[in-house]
């Protein structure tokens, strides 16, 4: 079946550091990869995504490239900002199955 | 704004009870997609709608049920509840449902069963 693994968190980070969160998959098929963020309080939002493989989502500074010989969607940012802290979910789609396969998420705190 | 609205915000209710979940997708999408968040299970999907019919189902208890109506919104029904299912109720839309459709989720529905 599908899977999504993301590395293990709290990451706490100061602002302007680089940000690196990890996430590799395992999927029947083709899968399609996204990146989701949960403020506080909030439901999720579409952060980024990439189709195929080589495909390069980003959004807001954020990045992912989609892996297929390492199975993997790693999220990256140059520089945080405070307002970047928040729950990141990496997920995927894949074959006959259109529901998102979640990650267990990665908490993010940036401080000032 | 996602454009995808979920009503109520919070639900408290006791065990044993019956709740209804209210979802209303974005204009112009015919999918609904049901998920469920809790600290012990992370998100996991329940069900899947689109135009109307059941199309897939996930982790979904027989106790949990759910319809989508001819205006396109959807209700997830619980019943029997038990204190394991407190948790944050999800709706979330796409368009016709393929593996590269992106889902916008509502605010969720926070259900607190004591």
């Amino acid at each position: 079946g599908n899977s999504v693994t993301q590395m293990e968190g709290p990451v706490t980070l100061s602002e302007e550091a680089f940000l690196t969160i990890n996430c590799t998959y395992t999927a029947t098929g083709y899968p399609s990869l996204f990146w989701y963020v949960q403020y506080p309080g909030e439901g999720l939002q579409l952060l980024l995504k990439a189709t195929k493989a080589d495909d390069k989502g980003s959004n807001k500074g954020f990045e992912a490239t989609y892996r297929k010989e390492t199975t993997s969607f790693h999220l990256e940012k140059g520089s945080v900002q405070v307002s970047d802290s928040a729950v990141y979910f990496c997920a995927l789609t894949s074959g006959s199955a259109r529901q998102l396969t979640f990650g267990s998420g990665t908490q993010l705190t940036v401080l000032p | 704004d996602s454009g995808v609205t979920q009503t109520p915000k919070h639900l408290i209710t006791a065990t044993g009870q019956r709740v209804t979940l209210r979802c209303s997708p974005r204009s112009g999408d015919l999918s609904v997609y049901w998920y469920q968040q809790s600290l012990d299970q992370g998100l996991q999907f329940l069900i899947q709608y689109y135009n109307g019919e059941e199309r897939a189902k996930g982790n979904i208890l027989e106790r949990f049920s759910a319809q989508q109506f001819p205006d396109l919104h959807s209700e997830l029904n619980l019943s029997s509840l038990e204190l394991g299912d407190s948790a944050l109720y999800f709706c979330a839309s796409g368009g016709a449902g393929g593996i590269t459709d992106t889902q916008y989720f509502g605010p969720g529905t926070r259900l607190t069963v004591l």
